[in-house]
């Protein structure tokens, strides 16, 4: 079945540095894919939508110069937390749909999150 | 978005059948009911989706209100590892084809 993998897994940074998540579909390509976050306890939100060859689209309340999102791919989407701070500090999940993303009737793959701890 | 309604939690006993119950009252003619899992510490996992009819997959069984405005997943056996929190959302183009994820229904099952 399609996979999306995500790296890395976990990663603790410290307060002002960088972190670069990847987000990978690895047997079919995604012209579009998700970025949602996850407070502990709580459910995903949507962060933004990755498409590629364009600029990302972010969901209100998102600072687009604070988590830098590149498609550069049709199998590839990164997101750069840059400057963390501890309240950065989430699950992060990407997902890409498979098949034409115009298609409601698409399932959605997801990646298995990337625990960041911002120290 | 048309939103919905799901229990905080339910608990279901090994090997039982379990109906996680959804409504959706405001649902649009162009809304697909999707149902996913989110393990502990994973990401989501696609269980099935419809959009009138009955579904059924090897994971689950959807069943569909004839008015729409509500939907049961069915798991048929339960076991320890369906332990998970299950969330029911509806996607139509109006959202993106994004998914716009509620609280879900935590369900609990015990051996």
């Amino acid at each position: 079945g399609a996979v999306v993998s995500q790296h890395p897994s976990w990663v603790i940074c410290k307060s002002g540095t960088s972190v670069k998540i990847e987000c990978r579909s690895l047997d079919f390509q995604a012209t579009t894919m998700f970025w949602y976050r996850q407070f502990p306890k709580q459910s995903l939100m949507l962060m933004a939508t990755s498409n590629e060859g364009s600029k990302a689209t972010y969901e209100q309340g998102v600072e687009k110069d604070k988590f830098l999102i590149n498609h550069a791919s049709l199998t590839l989407s990164t997101l750069t937390v840059t400057s963390a701070h501890p309240e950065d500090s989430s699950f992060y999940i990407c997902s890409a749909p498979q098949g034409a993303v115009s298609g409601s009737n698409s399932p959605l793959h997801f990646g298995n999150g990337t625990r960041l701890t911002v120290t | 978005d048309a939103k919905t309604t799901q229990p905080n939690s339910m608990e279901s006993n090994e090997e039982e059948p379990v109906h996680l119950p959804c409504n959706h009252s405001t649902i649009s003619g162009t809304d697909y009911i999707h149902w996913y899992r989110q393990l502990p510490s994973q990401g989501p996992e696609y269980v099935i989706h419809g959009l009138t009819s009955n579904v059924n997959n090897r994971m689950a069984s959807l069943a569909i209100a004839e008015d729409r405005k509500s939907s049961t997943l069915i798991l048929h056996r339960a076991t320890l590892r369906d332990a998970a929190v299950y969330y029911c959302i509806l996607r139509n183009s109006n959202s993106g084809y994004a998914l716009n994820f509620g609280k879900g229904t935590s369900l609990l099952v015990t051996p």
